[in-house]
């Protein structure tokens, strides 16, 4: 178990560029998330995967962020003419989901955006 | 939508007290709830996870108290140390997954 792997860790970009994020999952999980999180906030969903399919996305997430996960591995957040209120954490998680629920959820280490 | 209420204000306790956490959550009947560790920079680590007929969890020393009637779940660390200084977080699962705002918690040795 290599744990959850996101890079970069740190991105300092202009307003108004483009954005990608990636998260190399638990290679036997099966669930696949993303947050953002700012300062003295718990994290906020994004969006999630079941293998490959994007089964939920928040209403709060722009039509400027996408995802994907080609072939149910690793995963990509992209965020397109980023903007102020994009400064923020964006923490990947991995879990295998089983009809029973409640699977912990494991995390990165996040990839921390500034943008100038 | 989902809402999750944690101690608005950080909690200070002295070592090898007890610190009871609270999660208040509002518009939904989860099935189960699970509470998380996080330290300043990290991503956020799995600690607890208590099922909508379960009253009460125990690991090590923590505990867990879940009563869907108040809505509500309590995070006890009992013996407390310098070393559990960090903020928790509570969790539900619907459609979505949601977490509270998290309780910053220092052990003052």
């Amino acid at each position: 178990d290599t744990g959850v792997s996101q890079n970069p860790r740190h991105k300092i970009t202009k307003r108004g560029q483009n954005v990608t994020f990636r998260c190399d999952p638990i290679s036997e999980h099966n669930r696949l998330y993303w947050y953002r999180q700012t300062l003295g906030q718990g994290p906020e969903f994004l969006t999630y995967f079941q293998n490959e399919a994007q089964l939920e996305k928040s209403r709060l997430l722009s039509d400027r962020f996408s995802a994907e996960r080609p072939k149910g591995s690793f995963s990509t957040l992209e965020i397109q003419r980023t903007e102020q209120g994009d400064s923020a954490m964006y923490l990947c998680a991995s879990s295998q989901w089983t009809f029973e629920g409640g699977q912990p959820q494991h995390f990165g280490d996040g990839t921390r955006l500034s943008i100038l | 939508s989902q809402k999750i209420e944690q101690n608005s204000e950080a909690l200070n306790i002295q070592e090898g007290k007890t610190a009871t956490l609270t999660c208040n959550y509002t518009n939904y009947s989860p099935a189960y709830l699970q509470w998380y560790r996080q330290d300043p920079g990290r991503g956020p680590v799995f600690l607890l996870l208590i099922r909508e007929n379960e009253k009460e969890k125990r690991k090590e020393r923590l505990k867990v108290t879940f009563d869907t009637t108040l809505k509500q779940s309590l995070f006890h660390i009992t013996a407390s140390q310098p070393a559990d200084s960090a903020t928790y977080l509570c969790a539900l699962d619907g459609n979505q997954f949601y977490f509270g705002t998290g309780t910053s918690l220092t052990v003052i040795p």
